[in-house]
């Protein structure tokens, strides 16, 4: 099984500025997928961003791109030009690379833009 | 629009009674599965299915039972066996296209409470 360590319970970030929330992880597996999920308060997950273990290059989409170190098996979402809208829930997740799909999520990290 | 369907969105039990959760997809997923989640947690597998007439016993299945009769289909029984039902409950679902990602997409989810 993967286990996914978030260590930010919460984090501030003034509206515009960049914020780096962390995720480590832990697997065996040779293969593996890294994502990331934002959670509003009403309480839908929404998928930001992917990261493939083999993938040689840092994700990016739009604003978030995913800091991937392989071999300190870390995968940090960075969110640049922070928006109110972003205050929300962020979970680290991973799979085991294969078509069984299932995530094993860390406990997330509370995000809160200021103006 | 495409999406996955949860309902209700709140729901209240009473003691030692079953209630049934909802969720359905038009996204022509093969693979579905339901997460329980507690305050200050993260997401925690209960069961899932990757295709019709099949499912495996996730990571808390006790005192759960489900059933996927439909491929759009994947209904979450709490049963009176589930001693501390309180917790957001969301489904997911994903295709299971080998060689590609997989991106579990999600319901809004459904709030349950005891009475």
């Amino acid at each position: 099984a993967q286990k996914i360590t978030q260590t930010q319970p919460g984090m501030f970030v003034q509206e515009k500025e960049a914020v780096t929330l962390d995720c480590t992880y832990d697997t065996s597996d040779p293969s593996y997928g890294l994502f990331w999920y934002k959670q509003p308060s009403s309480g839908e997950m929404i998928f930001l961003i992917y990261q493939g273990s083999y993938d040689q290059q840092n994700a990016t989409e739009g604003r978030y791109s995913l800091n991937f170190q392989k071999a300190r098996k870390s995968a940090n979402l960075v969110i640049s030009a922070s928006q109110l809208g972003d205050s929300a829930m962020y979970f680290c997740a991973a799979d085991r690379g294969s078509t069984l799909g299932r995530l094993y999520f860390g406990r997330g990290t509370q995000l809160t833009v200021w103006p | 629009d495409g999406g996955i369907t949860q309902s209700p969105k709140y729901l209240f039990r009473k003691e030692g009674q079953n209630v049934t959760l909802s969720c359905e997809q038009n996204l022509n997923h093969d693979a579905m599965y339901w997460y329980r989640q507690d305050p200050g947690q993260g997401l925690r597998l209960i069961y899932y299915s990757q295709i019709v007439n099949d499912f495996q016993k996730g990571d808390i299945a006790e005192g759960y039972s489900v059933s996927r009769e439909k491929k759009e289909s994947f209904p979450l029984t709490v049963t009176s066996a589930q001693k501390n039902p309180t917790a957001f409950y969301l489904c997911a679902s994903t295709r299971t296209s080998a060689g590609a990602v997989n991106i579990q997409y999600f319901g809004a989810g459904t709030r349950l409470s005891v009475l």
